[in-house]
C-alpha cells in the first residue's frame, strides 16, 4: 500500500515468480509514460515504455499494461531474478508541446534467492 | 542511448558552502535536465537546460539557489548555493533521447553537514 516518508511501497518476491508493480499516473491527458529501474547507488534506467494508443507492450521478459480508464499503469517482470531487486518508478508525460517527466512514488522490489 | 557521466560521484559538503556538478554526455543533444532526488524519495525535477538560453526552473526551485550553465550541447553544470543539510540528495542529470524519453546519468550523492 502507500507509504510517505522514507518508507518506499515494497514487494517482496521469490525467485522465478513473476511480479507485479502498479502505478496510479496523474495526468489523464499524459500519452506517454515510462517504466525506470533504480538499483542502488545508480541512476534510473530505461526499462520500457508505452504510448497511450496501446493498452500492452511487451519486451524482454517484462510487460507494461496501460488502463486508461482508471489512469493505471502496471510492470510485469516474468520469472524474477536476484538482479530484479531495484526501486521502480513510472513516469508520465505528454508527447506534443513542451512537457515535462513526472515520476510516481517508487516500488521497491525485493527478490529472495 | 546516450553515455552520461557526472562529476563528482558523492561528496560530503560543509553548511553554508556551494558545490558544482557537472554532467557530460558522449553525444551531442539539445535539452538537459537536472534532477533532484531527496532520500528514500522520488525524482524532483529542478530545471530544464537548453544551450543558449537560461535554464526553465520548477516551481520552488530558483536560479540564485541552483545556477546552471549549458555552455555547448554536451556539457552542462548544476550548483548547489549556500547549502545547509536540506540539500543533502542525489542529484541527477538527464537527456532527452528519442521521443520524450529520458536518460540518466549515475547521480551525485550529496551530504551537507
Amino acid at each position: 500500500g502507500e507509504s510517505v516518508g522514507l518508507h518506499l511501497p515494497t514487494l517482496s518476491v521469490q525467485e522465478g515468480d513473476n511480479s507485479i508493480i502498479n502505478c496510479a499516473y496523474s495526468n489523464s491527458a499524459s500519452d506517454y509514460f515510462i517504466w525506470y529501474k533504480q538499483e542502488s547507488g545508480k541512476g534510473p534506467q530505461f526499462i520500457i515504455d508505452i504510448r497511450s494508443n496501446m493498452d500492452k507492450r511487451q519486451g524482454q521478459r517484462v510487460t507494461v499494461l496501460l488502463n486508461k480508464t482508471v489512469k493505471h499503469l502496471s510492470l510485469q517482470i516474468a520469472a524474477t531474478q536476484p538482479g530484479d531487486s531495484a526501486v521502480y518508478f513510472c513516469a508520465e508525460t505528454l508527447l506534443s508541446g513542451y512537457s515535462t517527466l513526472t515520476f510516481g512514488k517508487g516500488t521497491m522490489l525485493l527478490v529472495s534467492p | 542511448s546516450a553515455v552520461i557521466s557526472q562529476k563528482p560521484s558523492r561528496d560530503i559538503c560543509q553548511r553554508g558552502t556551494s558545490l558544482t556538478i557537472q554532467c557530460q554526455v558522449d553525444s551531442q543533444v539539445t535539452m538537459m535536465f537536472w534532477y533532484r532526488q531527496q532520500p528514500g524519495q522520488s525524482l524532483t525535477l529542478i530545471a530544464t537546460a537548453n544551450q543558449g538560453s537560461e535554464a526553465t526552473y520548477e516551481s520552488g526551485f530558483v536560479i540564485d539557489k541552483f545556477p546552471i550553465s549549458r555552455p555547448n550541447l554536451t556539457f552542462s553544470t548544476l550548483t548547489v548555493s549556500n547549502m545547509s543539510p536540506e540539500d543533502s540528495s542525489i542529484y541527477l542529470c538527464s537527456v532527452e533521447g528519442q521521443q520524450e524519453t529520458q536518460y540518466f546519468g549515475p547521480g551525485t550523492r550529496l551530504l551537507v553537514l
